[in-house]
């Protein structure tokens, strides 16, 4: 049963234009969203976040808009550019268990072409 | 500032081998502790995750154990390795709010 889904293993855009990452989650009680970033063989890192009572947040380039009642996300990065190539993951975390697990999707695979 | 280390970077190990995997966080106490996997072409699978010393919850059946002697140090090991333990193994820590920092991860090749 997979609550977070990212259904776009790979996308290729072109220097300058916009990417749009999606993610779908089933989980209901997931209340924090988050946007990892990573490179091969390398540990991911944290781009950009959000919480459940907003429906945007931005930073810099990179905007991620939350649609709680479609239970769907989405990371924008504008313009990309070619270091932005890499994997990126959605995740998702409720407060459940006060352990504050994180459920990661399958990633997206972004490259960006100079 | 946190920061934290994992060790080796790289591995390659016989079919059988035991393993140990090694987590250290620096600038913080009392962190949450993860270990997930990564293998070829799949997503992070969170398999051990501790809130505290000696405090180990396990997410998935499988060859590998987890182990929090310290506040700030998890290990992860296997008495006898599969080839399907084979992936790159990733430590994360927190703070309870749901933000993750991840370590640079280990890559395990079991043969």
């Amino acid at each position: 049963d997979q609550q977070v889904k990212q259904n776009s293993p790979s996308l290729s855009v072109q220097e300058g234009r916009i990417s749009i990452l999606n993610c779908d989650y089933t989980n209901s009680m997931f209340d924090y969203f988050l946007w990892y970033k990573k490179y091969p063989a390398e540990g991911p890192t944290f781009l950009i976040s959000i919480s459940s009572i907003k429906d945007k947040n931005e930073d810099g380039r990179f905007t991620v808009f939350l649609n709680k009642s479609a239970k769907h996300l989405s990371l924008h990065i504008v313009p990309s550019q070619p270091g932005d190539s890499a994997v990126y993951f959605c995740a998702a975390s409720g407060q459940t268990g006060g352990s504050e697990k994180l459920v990661f999707g399958k990633g997206t695979k972004l490259t960006v072409n100079p | 500032s946190q920061t934290i280390h994992q060790w080796p970077a790289t591995l390659v190990q016989p079919v059988g081998s035991p393993l140990s995997l090694e987590c250290t966080v620096e600038g913080t106490s009392n962190p949450n502790l993860y270990w997930y996997r990564q293998a070829a072409g799949r997503g992070l699978q969170l398999l051990f995750y501790s809130v505290g010393i000696g405090q180990i919850s396990s997410e998935v059946p499988q060859n590998l154990s987890a182990s929090r002697p310290q506040d700030r140090q998890f290990i992860l090991s296997s008495k006898k390795l599969l080839l399907s333990d084979s992936g790159f193994y990733l430590c994360a820590w927190s703070l309870g709010s749901g933000f993750q920092s991840f370590g640079p991860g280990t890559r395990l090749t079991v043969l």
